[in-house]
C-alpha cells in the first residue's frame, strides 16, 4: 500500500498571505490528523477528521482550519500567516474500525516557510 | 533539526549496544502509547505500540515496557545500529470519546549511534 502523501512538500509565503495543504491517506484510512512541529514546540495536534467531520481540535487560533472530503482526502487551511506560522506540517492517517488501535502513520510533511 | 530547540535529550552509544529510551507521559488516563522514530527531513515512522492492559510488547530488535503506577514508557532497542540514529517520540492517546484522533506527543531524544 502506498503510504501517507503531502503536497506539497516545501512552501515559501509571506506575511498576510493564506496556503493550503493537502494530505492523501492511506488507502482505506478514514481518519486524518494534522500536526504542526516546531524546534520550539515539538509536535503539537492541530486537529482531527473522521467521515468529513472536525472530531477532535488542538489549541490553535481559528486561522488553522481543514476540511475532508468523502474519499478521506484532507486539506488544512492557514489564513494571514504569521512569521510564527513557520513550521513542519505532518498529516497521520489511521484506519479506525471497530477494536482498532488508534496507529496513525505520517506522512513527509510539509515545510512551511513564512517570511 | 525539528527539535533543536527544545534542547532535547540525548543518548549516544556504540554500534552494537543496548539502548533505552525513556519517556514519562502526562496523562493517567491515556490507555494507548506508541514509540516514533523521526530521521533528518522525514515524518514520524511507526515502531511499536503497547495498550495499557500489557506492561511489556517485543518487536524486532525493540521491546516497549510500560509502567503505569509511575507514567513511564521506555523504549528497548536491541544491537543497536547507525541506521537507528534519529529522534524518538513517544505519543499517548486516549482511546474512547473524543481524543481518539489525538496523540499527545513528548520532547523526543536524540539517538546517535556511532560505528
Amino acid at each position: 500500500k502506498a503510504g501517507v502523501t503531502q503536497t506539497p512538500r516545501y512552501l515559501i509565503k509571506t506575511r498576510g498571505q493564506q496556503v493550503t495543504l493537502s494530505c492523501s491517506p492511506i488507502s482505506g484510512h478514514r481518519s486524518v490528523s494534522w500536526y504542526q512541529q516546531t524546534p520550539g514546540q515539538g509536535l503539537q495536534f492541530l486537529f482531527e477528521y473522521f467521515s468529513e467531520t472536525q472530531r477532535n481540535k488542538g489549541n490553535f487560533p481559528g486561522r488553522f482550519s481543514g476540511r475532508q472530503f468523502s474519499n478521506s482526502r484532507s486539506e488544512m487551511n492557514v489564513s494571514t500567516l504569521e512569521l510564527g506560522d513557520s513550521a513542519l506540517y505532518l498529516c497521520a492517517s489511521s484506519l479506525v474500525a471497530s477494536g482498532s488501535r488508534n496507529t496513525q502513520y505520517f506522512g513527509p510533511g510539509t515545510r512551511l516557510t513564512v517570511l | 533539526g525539528e527539535n533543536v530547540g527544545l534542547h532535547l535529550p540525548t543518548l549516544s552509544v556504540q554500534e552494537g549496544d543496548n539502548s533505552i529510551i525513556n519517556c514519562a507521559y502526562s496523562n493517567s488516563a491515556s490507555d494507548y502509547f506508541i514509540w516514533y522514530k523521526q530521521e533528518s527531513g522525514k515524518g514520524p515512522q511507526f515502531i511499536i505500540d503497547i495498550r495499557s492492559n500489557m506492561d511489556k510488547r517485543q518487536g524486532q530488535r525493540v521491546t516497549v515496557l510500560l509502567n503505569k503506577t509511575v507514567k513511564h514508557l521506555s523504549l528497548q532497542i536491541a544491537a543497536t545500529q547507525p541506521g537507528d540514529s534519529a529522534v524518538y517520540f513517544c505519543a499517548e492517546n486516549i482511546s474512547g470519546g473524543t481524543s481518539y484522533g489525538k496523540l499527545t506527543f513528548g520532547q523526543g531524544t536524540i539517538l546517535t549511534v556511532h560505528p
